[in-house]
């Protein structure tokens, strides 16, 4: 199986600065021969399920802020929140869709510092 | 607009078998992919297994083989999860979630781009 690693576990951040999580897979989610990560970024406030934020590693769904954005490549990304907001606030995970099982990381709660 | 709802919580004794409903309003159904995930207490995501209705057969994660049933009732539009021999580890938040239309077909590698509100089932003595 594919271990999604995240990290921080938590953090806490200013309204209005910027929040950055890191994701961190064991083996490479790049497809080559379509030059595609399959990689997903998800958040998840209290009480609710999941909302896809982000496929392909760095395409924002329909909806999503751009201030909330999607980056790497390979076996390493980012997901980064510029100017934090409150309603931020959530656990975010990052999966895996490269092969099954699909696998998620263990989450990364952000706080409002 | 498509919508999953999803039955209401339960509450099971070890060794029992739960089964939980997700059903699809708006979508085409048959030709969607759904998939089964659930969540412990404070913990992460873990995906249980999924379908395409229209193909029927069921794929699963190793973890649940031999005690785990996904079912599609195309008539209602509705996917059921069975699991068997429960133990309270099984104690979760199970959502149903939606295979991204464009990766449907691609069997192997699915996101969720839509999820019921989860059914909390709680396996206790």
């Amino acid at each position: 199986d594919v271990v999604m690693t995240q990290s921080p576990d938590s953090l806490a951040v200013s309204l209005g600065e910027r929040a950055t999580i890191n994701c961190k897979s064991s083996q490479s989610v790049l497809y080559s021969s379509v030059n595609k990560n399959y990689l997903a970024w998800y958040q998840q406030k209290p009480g609710q399920p999941p909302q896809l934020l982000i496929s392909w590693a760095s395409t924002r769904e329909s909806g999503v802020p751009d201030r909330i954005s999607g980056s790497g490549s390979g076996a390493d990304f980012t997901l980064t929140i510029d100017s934090l907001q409150a309603e931020d606030v959530a656990v975010y995970y990052c999966q895996q869709y490269y092969n099954t099982p699909w696998t998620f990381g263990q989450g990364t709660k952000v706080e409002i510092k | 607009q498509v919508q999953l709802v999803q039955s209401g919580a339960e509450v099971k004794k070890p060794g029992s078998s739960v089964k939980v409903s997700c059903k699809a309003s708006g979508g085409t159904f048959s030709s969607d992919g759904f998939s089964w995930l659930r969540q412990a207490p404070g913990q992460g995501l873990e995906w249980m297994g999924g379908v395409i209705p229209m193909f029927g057969t069921p794929t699963f994660a190793q973890t649940f083989q031999g005690r785990i049933s996904i079912i599609a009732d195309e008539s209602t539009s509705t996917v059921y999860l069975e699991l068997n021999s429960l133990r309270s580890e099984d104690t979760a938040m199970y959502y149903c979630a939606r295979a991204a239309p464009e990766m449907v077909f691609a069997l192997s590698q699915w996101y969720f781009d839509l999820w019921g509100r989860g059914t909390l089932v709680t396996v206790s003595s």
